[in-house]
């Protein structure tokens, strides 16, 4: 079945140091979206993307959608403790459905 | 204050007996949708529903039911659960499952059948 595979499954950053997670498509996506989830809580939305080639910003983190529309990326700039936490991509098929990524888990060292 | 609720949060039974978890949101949204959380595998996705009297299987329907005879609800029906059912349960709402809406959780109903 449709697929979307994220890397890594963890990544352990020094506070200030950056971070990026990636997303890649068996199959073409129609649009691509980002969450995070806190530890303990619930996935909450951060951004979409729609367009081929896309780059987006928040403040600190980076969203890119592929030219073919079968991979993205979250890149964070100088991590902070409150970026802690297991972000999720979530691509959107051709039959509305939205199918995830396993999550990259941000672990800030102490 | 928008949300989508759900009920129980936590919740521990035994094999076969029947259970059904709620949820419910306030913001008139047309797609709902149900996922089971387990460490290492992500979200997979169990049924979902574009609209009122339209449900579909998602990625790991079996063993559960669902039901949307109003808009607002969407309720979670296993109706003989198995060890294999324990997990962290979401329920999600978005306006429309067309187009490009992010989707609103749930707090999560944690399940743990023996």
């Amino acid at each position: 079945g449709q697929q979307v595979m994220q890397i890594p499954q963890y990544q352990h950053v020094q506070e200030g140091e950056d971070f990026t997670t990636y997303c890649n498509s068996s199959t073409t996506l129609s649009n691509i979206q980002w969450y995070k989830q806190r530890p303990g809580g619930h996935p909450v939305f951060l951004i979409q993307l729609v367009k081929s080639g896309e780059v987006k910003k928040q403040k600190r983190l980076t969203f890119q959608f592929g030219e073919a529309k079968k991979n993205s990326s979250l890149h964070i700039t100088a991590t902070q403790t409150t970026d802690v936490g297991t972000y999720f991509c979530a691509g959107k098929n051709s039959n509305y459905q939205l199918i995830w990524g396993a999550g990259t888990k941000l672990i800030i060292k102490p | 204050e928008a949300q989508v609720t759900q009920n129980p949060r936590y919740l521990i039974t035994v094999t076969g007996k029947k259970l059904t978890v709620t949820c419910s949101q306030n913001m008139n949204h047309e797609y709902m949708s149900w996922y089971r959380q387990d460490p290492g595998l992500g979200l997979r996705q169990i049924y979902y529903s574009m609209n009122v009297e339209v449900t579909d299987k998602g990625d790991v329907p079996e063993g559960y039911k669902v039901s949307r005879k109003e808009k607002r609800n969407f309720p979670l029906i296993l109706e003989s659960p198995s060890p294999n059912q324990t997990s962290l349960y979401f329920c999600a709402s978005s306006s429309s499952g067309e187009g490009i809406q992010p989707q609103h959780f749930g707090d999560g109903t944690r399940l743990s059948i023996l």
